[in-house]
């Protein structure tokens, strides 16, 4: 059984700085990762997918994959209140890439 | 632009009824999800249905039923209730060739007495 671990939070960070939130997994198979941002109230929407080693830069939002460490992390460099929401990390579970095995979530504050 | 529409929103209901959640997306996607999530637990994956036609269990599927009425809807029955069903239930699609990118609905909160 697959596992996705993440620190539920709340992470607090001031505004501007950079918030950096880490999920760790079990199955050192994993080859594929994503980022989903939800906010209060709201449904998951992705904003992140990595597949290679390294990082992976979108904007502000910077995702990096260490798969002999098994730990995928996702920077948010200039961090906004608007960032301010649960970031689930999720991969596929085996047998289709939109079978998603999601972490509990990681809950984001960022005051003024 | 509808996306992925789920019915209802909100729902009580007593120990041992039953009642299904609709779930219907416009975006020609082939594969549909049922969720649910929990505080501290994320989501788990409850049923999915990879085509028109298929359906297969997820993570937690005891108690649930699915139907996969056609290619843009994909229903979650509750046969009886259980207090322990209380949560949060989200709909998703996701389409061929677009990997980890799944569509949600808005969700439903059910809460069973």
């Amino acid at each position: 059984q697959k596992e996705v671990e993440q620190n539920s939070g709340p992470l607090s960070v001031p505004e501007g700085a950079i918030a950096s939130l880490n999920c760790t997994y079990s199955d050192r198979g994993s080859q594929s990762f994503f980022w989903y941002r939800q906010y209060s109230g709201k449904s998951p929407e992705l904003i992140m997918s990595i597949y290679s080693n390294g990082d992976k830069e979108d904007g502000r939002f910077t995702a990096q994959l260490n798969k002999a460490s098994q730990y995928v992390s996702l920077l948010i460099r200039d961090s906004q209140p608007s960032d301010s929401a649960t970031y689930l990390c999720a991969l596929p579970i085996s047998g289709g890439y939109n079978k998603l095995i999601f972490g509990a979530g990681t809950r984001l504050a960022v005051h003024p | 632009n509808a996306g992925v529409t789920q019915t209802p929103k909100f729902q009580v209901l007593k120990t041992g009824q039953s009642m299904t959640l609709q779930c219907a997306q416009d975006m020609n996607h082939n594969s549909m999800y049922w969720y649910r999530q929990d505080p501290g637990m994320g989501l788990r994956l409850i049923y999915y249905s990879a085509s028109e036609g298929t359906t297969d269990k997820g993570e937690v599927p005891n108690g649930y039923n699915v139907s996969r009425l056609n290619k843009r809807e994909f229903s979650l029955r509750l046969e009886s209730a259980a207090p322990s069903q209380t949560s949060v239930y989200f709909c998703a699609s996701g389409r061929t060739g677009s990997p980890g990118e799944l569509f949600f609905g808005e969700g439903s909160r059910l809460t069973v007495l």
